[in-house]
């Protein structure tokens, strides 16, 4: 199937800092990404919808000026958490669809966020 | 045996038995259904995925059922080995809604005992 590279794959940031996780379609070109956010011992929450050029669609409750993202080429889209805060330590994936095969979703191996 | 609480609800399984996860979709309007694996600290991994035209599919020792009429999913894999002890998650989609998001089900972590 296709793959879908995130990176990285864990990251330690300090409070107040902000960190950019990378998601990337390496053999498709992904018209629209999604990125989740996984709790332990929970299941994944849609934070936001990115599609290439445009905005995020932001899920309720996802404030969009901490979670950034920015999907500007067909493989690349970013998430960028700014002045974390140690409640946003959690395991964030994405996700990427291949806009020529409208049926399944490809998922990033995740990132696991930790803000001391 | 399944426990549920505030963890995830488990399933024990002997290694050669067959497993049955089962799942409860909340979106009548649904019609597009995956089941996913998650191993520990990996992003989840496409199993098999069922349209609501049809109430069985089949892969490599996983058969996935859907059940319209009581919103109800489910996945069995024959022959249960170690290797596929993870979470498994349901997820279910309204494909003619011109978007791709999934809701997530809960969550039912397989547990193989050797």
């Amino acid at each position: 199937g296709a793959v879908v590279s995130q990176h990285p794959s864990r990251v330690i940031c300090k409070s107040g800092t902000s960190v950019k996780i990378e998601c990337r379609s390496l053999d498709f070109q992904a018209t629209t990404m999604f990125w989740y956010r996984q709790f332990p011992k929970k299941s994944l929450m849609l934070m936001a919808t990115s599609n290439e050029g445009s905005k995020a669609t932001y899920e309720q409750g996802v404030e969009k000026d901490k979670f950034l993202i920015n999907h500007a080429s067909l493989t690349l889209s970013t998430l960028t958490v700014t002045s974390a805060h140690p409640e946003d330590s959690s395991f964030y994936i994405c996700s990427a669809m291949d806009g020529s095969v409208n049926t399944e979703a490809f998922f990033g191996q995740g990132t696991r966020l930790t803000v001391v | 045996g399944e426990s549920v609480g505030l963890h995830l609800p488990t399933l024990s399984v002997q290694e050669g038995d067959n497993s049955i996860i089962n799942c409860a979709y909340s979106n009548s309007a649904s019609d597009y259904f995956i089941w996913y694996k998650q191993e520990s600290g990996k992003g989840p991994q496409f199993i098999i995925d069922i349209r609501s035209n049809m109430d069985k599919r089949q892969g490599q020792r996983v058969t996935v059922l859907l059940n319209k009429t009581v919103k109800h999913l489910s996945l069995q894999i024959a022959a249960t080995q170690p290797g596929d002890s993870a979470v498994y998650f349901c997820a279910e989609n309204i494909s003619g809604a011109g978007s791709y998001q999934l809701t997530f089900g809960k969550g039912t972590k397989l547990s193989v005992i050797p």
